[in-house]
């Protein structure tokens, strides 16, 4: 069966320090990646997709970028983070695109002080 | 207007009432609908698919009103552990990824 893994659980970063999360995907070869946030009270922002290795689609210019260098793997980065860049982040795996429902991994709570 | 709306809540309802939800959803081409379930800090888990001829899985019964733009969730004979939020969730424009209504909030009390 196919399992979603993703770390640290929880972050607490000072600002302007960088960032480095990490989503991984076991039993599937080939997947649609995504990564959400979600802020404090907030519904989940779609922010980046891929379809496949080095394709990396953004969907909100940010402080933020992705990097997919195997294929089931999908890291979220920031050189510089900022107060704003605090919240839920969610990786989300599907076999293919919208027309298939997501499989979540367990989130990464990120604060930034 | 908003890609997908729906109300907030809280729904603060009884065990064993029924409760529904509403959504709406701006993009007429859209063809994939589903509803997810969060619990307090956890990620979303799939609850159930949305068809055109509506659906059922157990106590929930879900309907897509396509002419409307307009998607249920009803919940019959609700249970302590419904207690969660609710996210209506629809295709984007370019059916390339989901976007995630806000959720509504469910409290079932005893």
């Amino acid at each position: 069966s196919q399992t979603i893994h993703q770390w640290p659980a929880t972050l607490v970063q000072p600002v302007g320090s960088p960032l480095s999360l990490e989503c991984t995907v076991e039993g599937t070869s080939n997947p649609n990646l995504y990564w959400y946030r979600q802020a404090a009270g907030r519904g989940l922002q779609l922010l980046f997709y891929s379809v496949g290795i080095g394709q990396i689609s953004s969907e909100v210019p940010q402080n933020l970028s992705a990097s997919r260098p195997q294929d089931r793997q999908f890291i979220l980065s920031s050189k510089k983070l900022l107060l704003s860049d605090s919240g839920f982040y969610l990786c989300a795996w599907s076999p293919g695109g919208a027309n298939y429902g997501y499989t979540f991994g367990s989130g990464t709570r990120l604060t930034v002080v | 207007r908003k890609e997908v709306e729906q109300d907030p809540g809280p729904f603060n309802v009884p065990e064993g009432a029924t409760v529904a939800f509403n959504c709406t959803y701006s993009n007429s081409a859209s063809q994939s609908f589903f509803w997810y379930r969060q619990d307090c800090r956890k990620e979303p888990k799939l609850l159930m698919s949305v068809y055109s001829s509506g659906n059922e899985d157990g106590r929930f019964t879900a309907q897509l009103n396509r002419a409307s733009q307009y998607i249920s969730l009803l919940i019959r004979d609700s249970k302590l552990s419904d207690s969660a939020t609710y996210l209506c969730v629809v295709n984007n424009q370019a059916g390339t990824a989901l976007i995630f209504g806000k959720g509504t909030t469910l409290s079932v009390s005893s």
